[in-house]
């Protein structure tokens, strides 16, 4: 099975700044890459798939990049309501459709 | 508006059943492939099982195939996912999410999950 990682695992940053956060695949997975945005409490949100598509609705200022094993999500201008936890999910073929560990982004 | 609603969760003891259903509305139910995914009290999310527009395959994760079977009723415009022989290690909060899908010619199906539900909480204790 394809395993994703990703980094950091905690991001402490503050309104304005500009995040990144990195997912890699044990293997190549072209662009069947899909991210998530988790408050507490709540159900993960679609933020973008195929890589770097952005959801309808989502914010201009998340995009996506990245193709086989390094993707990485950005933040270009951080905003209180950006505070929660990200995973990436590799989509892959057929299931299993595994997430990553998730990266929690806090307030510095 | 497009709306996942699971029920069913609760309390169960080592060993037990529970079934949990997934009621979809706002949209052609039968036109999707649909997911199970769970997330273990302050951990991250486990995609647990997928099925089918007809139900005619159905995808499962290694920890749970023999125990879980994932079911839809198209007529009813719901998701189903019956737990057999819980383990404390089940316990979890468990959401219904759509697989969103597009096809493009040159780099063939992208998927994803969305919308999701709000979660339905199993718990396997004594």
């Amino acid at each position: 099975d394809i395993q994703l990682t990703q980094s950091p695992s905690f991001l402490s940053a503050s309104v304005g700044d500009r995040v990144t956060i990195t997912c890699r695949a044990s293997q190549g997975i072209s662009s069947y890459l899909a991210w998530y945005q988790q408050k507490p409490g709540k159900a993960p949100k679609l933020l973008i798939y195929a890589a770097s598509t952005l959801q309808s609705g989502v914010p201009s200022r998340f995009s996506g990049s990245g193709s086989g094993t390094e993707f990485t999500l950005t933040i270009s201008s951080l905003q209180p309501e950006d505070f929660a936890t990200y995973y990436c999910q590799q989509l892959n073929s057929y299931p299993p459709w595994g997430f990553g560990p998730g990266t929690k982004v806090d307030i510095k | 508006e497009v709306q996942l609603v699971e029920s069913g969760g609760g309390l169960v003891q080592p060993g037990g059943s529970l079934r949990l259903s997934c009621a979809a509305s706002g949209f052609t139910f039968s036109s999707y492939w649909m997911s199970w995914v769970r997330q273990a009290p302050g951990k991250g999310l486990e995609w647990v099982a997928n099925i089918k527009q007809d139900g005619s395959e159905k995808y499962y994760v290694d920890s749970v195939k023999g125990r879980f079977t994932i079911s839809r009723d198209n007529a009813k415009n719901s998701l189903y996912l019956q737990m057999n022989s819980l383990r404390a290690e089940d316990t979890a909060v468990y959401y219904c999410a759509r697989v969103g899908v597009y096809y493009d010619f040159w780099s063939g199906y992208f998927n994803w999950f969305d919308p999701w539900g709000q979660g339905t909480l199993v718990t396997v204790s004594s």
